[in-house]
């Protein structure tokens, strides 16, 4: 299967505590996208990278939260000192153009206690 | 901020019944986009759309993209027991980078 993949694919982790998501993007994309989901709502939008440059950041990115995109290839999110509103579903995308057409991985369930 | 406002909210309809379901904007979009999802899983794209006017298929699927470039409309007919979860539609606007912008949601439920 060439599709998006992320893992881990659940976490539990303790409030204060720092974690650190992975994401593949399909090979040939460039773009790659983080998004955030809440139970019962739509996927909000993190952040955005061609290749290895992070070239925009929701201000829901607050200053615990940091993605690199290394090369250009995967990417990882960390979360550092979580707090239990950071509990979600965090999606990684993957595009080429034309811009707008997504591919989601099946997410990374985070639950803080 | 732009807001998607997706209706219904949920559905409870009988196998073989059509659907529909659509989303409205306050500002224009360029890319309209509908996702499937899963419970535990990502959106899985259904059909991109990306003129006034388009109507595409994608087997039992059909999505338009309104001549207002506002609002979509997505109808599913001759609904089957895995056609089960949420529907959610997105918007892209080329001039607000390269985020999507999702609704909040159709729950579809089929009884068989």
């Amino acid at each position: 299967d060439t599709g998006v993949s992320q893992n881990p694919r659940h976490k539990i982790t303790k409030r204060g505590q720092n974690v650190t998501f992975r994401c593949d993007p399909i090979s040939e994309h460039n773009r790659l996208y983080w998004y955030r989901q809440t139970l019962g709502q739509g996927p909000e939008f993190l952040t955005y990278f061609q290749n290895e440059a992070q070239l925009e950041k929701s201000r829901l990115l607050s200053d615990r939260f940091s993605a690199e995109r290394p090369k250009g290839s995967f990417s990882t999110l960390e979360i550092q000192r979580t707090e239990q509103g950071d509990s979600a579903m965090y999606l990684c995308a993957s595009s080429f153009p034309p811009p707008g057409k997504q591919f989601f991985g099946p997410g990374t369930r985070l639950t803080v206690l | 901020g732009q807001q998607l406002n997706q209706s219904p909210q949920s559905m409870f309809i009988q196998e073989g019944e059509d659907v529909s379901m659509n989303c409205t904007s306050s500002s224009i979009f360029n890319t309209w986009l509908w996702y499937k999802q899963e419970p535990g899983e990502g959106p899985v794209l259904l059909i991109a759309l990306y003129k006034a006017g388009e109507l595409t298929s994608n087997g039992r699927l059909t999505a338009q993209f309104g001549i207002t470039r506002k609002d979509s409309f997505l109808n599913i007919s001759a609904s089957i027991p895995s056609d089960v979860g949420i529907y959610f539609c997105a918007g892209h606007y080329n001039n607000a980078g390269n985020m999507l912008t999702f609704g909040g949601g159709t729950r579809l439920m089929v009884k068989p």
